[in-house]
This record gives structure tokens, sequence and C-alpha cells, in this order.
């Protein structure tokens, strides 16, 4: 059974603070992402990884970084959270164009 | 990021009635087509997909559809259940095959 695993389900931070997204995936995958998802917008990508230490921008990466040390760890990094970067975030993961596999998401809540 | 636009945003439709949901892109290198379904608070979830060298594909009562010279898919769900009532998303991967760009999401909501 596929899992994608996010370190926090909900998490309030306050503007400015630097903020570590985490994803864990066991399936060995060699793409992972991280995506937002806010009302109406659907699911907008930030960024993706298709290899270990590699990144691609996606749609929205502005205010964003990320790092992927190992294979099965992606990580989002809000560089100094805003109350605009309030919002659910939802990392995936697969082989190339196939399923791909969604954690749980995180709500975070800038204040 | 490559457009993929989806169309209805809201979709209400009677039990055992059907539902039709569409979608176009943009990047004609698109060949990969799945289709999400999100339930209220749960992750989205992979219910069919497609490629570009198949037409259509069916499974029980889901179907997908789709027309690469117009650069549009649909998902088609038959004989609709309240358990069908989610948000339904399409996606097309990119032009480097990567990524998956997403719609903004159908939001079904059939009723008894």
């Amino acid at each position: 059974d596929v899992k994608v695993t996010q370190s926090s389900r909900y998490l309030v931070k306050r503007t400015g603070e630097k903020v570590f997204l985490e994803c864990v995936q066991d399936m060995d995958h060699e793409n992972m992402f991280w995506y937002r998802q806010d009302p109406g917008l659907g699911l907008r990508l930030i960024y993706f990884s298709y290899d270990v230490k590699m990144k691609e921008k996606g749609d929205i990466p502005e205010g964003y970084s990320v790092s992927r040390e190992k294979k099965e760890r992606f990580s989002l990094i809000l560089e100094s959270a805003s109350t605009n970067q309030t919002s659910m975030y939802l990392c995936a993961s697969n082989f190339m164009n196939t399923e791909a596999f969604f954690g749980q998401g995180t709500r975070l809540t800038v204040v | 990021g490559e457009n993929v636009e989806q169309h209805p945003s809201t979709l209400s439709v009677q039990e055992g009635d059907s539902a039709v949901i569409k979608c176009t892109y943009s990047d004609s290198a698109s060949n990969y087509f799945p289709w999400y379904k999100q339930e209220l608070g749960k992750r989205p979830q992979l219910i069919i997909d497609i490629r570009s060298n198949v037409g259509e594909k069916k499974d029980q009562r889901i179907a997908v559809t789709l027309n690469k010279t117009a650069k549009h898919f649909s998902l088609h769900i038959t004989e609709t259940q309240p358990e069908d009532s989610a948000v339904y998303f399409c996606a097309a991967n990119s032009r480097s095959g990567y990524a998956l760009n997403f719609g903004k999401g159908t939001s079904l909501l059939v009723t008894p």
C-alpha cells in the first residue's frame, strides 16, 4: 500500500517565520510534487523534483523553495511566511506518467 | 505551466442521471490525462486515466474520452449515486512529461 506522508496536518506560523513542510514517500518514486490548493483555484504546482537534488519550478514558485536530499523525502520551505501563503499544501509522488499518490495535506495558517 | 481548463465548476444532478465534465489542454505534447476525485476533507485519488494512444476508456460507471485533435477530454459518470458527490479534477502532463497540471475542479452534487 503506497504511502505519502506529510509531517503535519495542521500548522500555525507567524508572519516572517521560516516554515518547513516535509513529505516522505515509501514507493521509491522518482517524481515528487508540491501543490497548493485554494478554493476555486484547484491544485497549483509550486515545485517538483524528478530526481535527488533536482528541482523544477511550477506555476507559483515565488516565496517558496524546495529540497530533495534523499529520494524518499521532499521538503517545501517558506523562506519568510506571509499571510497570503495561508493555504492547504499537498505533496504527491509518482513514476513518470503514472498515478500520482497524494499525502493527506497540511493546512497552514500564517498569522 | 501548461493550461488545463475544466468545466463546469459546479454540477448538480439527480441520482441515477449521468454527469459529464469537460477539460481542454493547450500543449499538443501532453500524452497522459488522469482524473482525480477528492471527497470532503480527504486527499485526491485517481479514478481513471487515459493515454493519448487511446480514444476511450471505461471502468464500470466511469468513462473517459479523448479527442487529441481538439485537445479535449471528458469524464462521464453514469447512474450517479450520492457517494459520487465530490470534487473532480482533470489533469494533463507537461511538455517535459514530469509534471501534472490540474484543472480548477468540478464540484459534483448528486441529490437523492
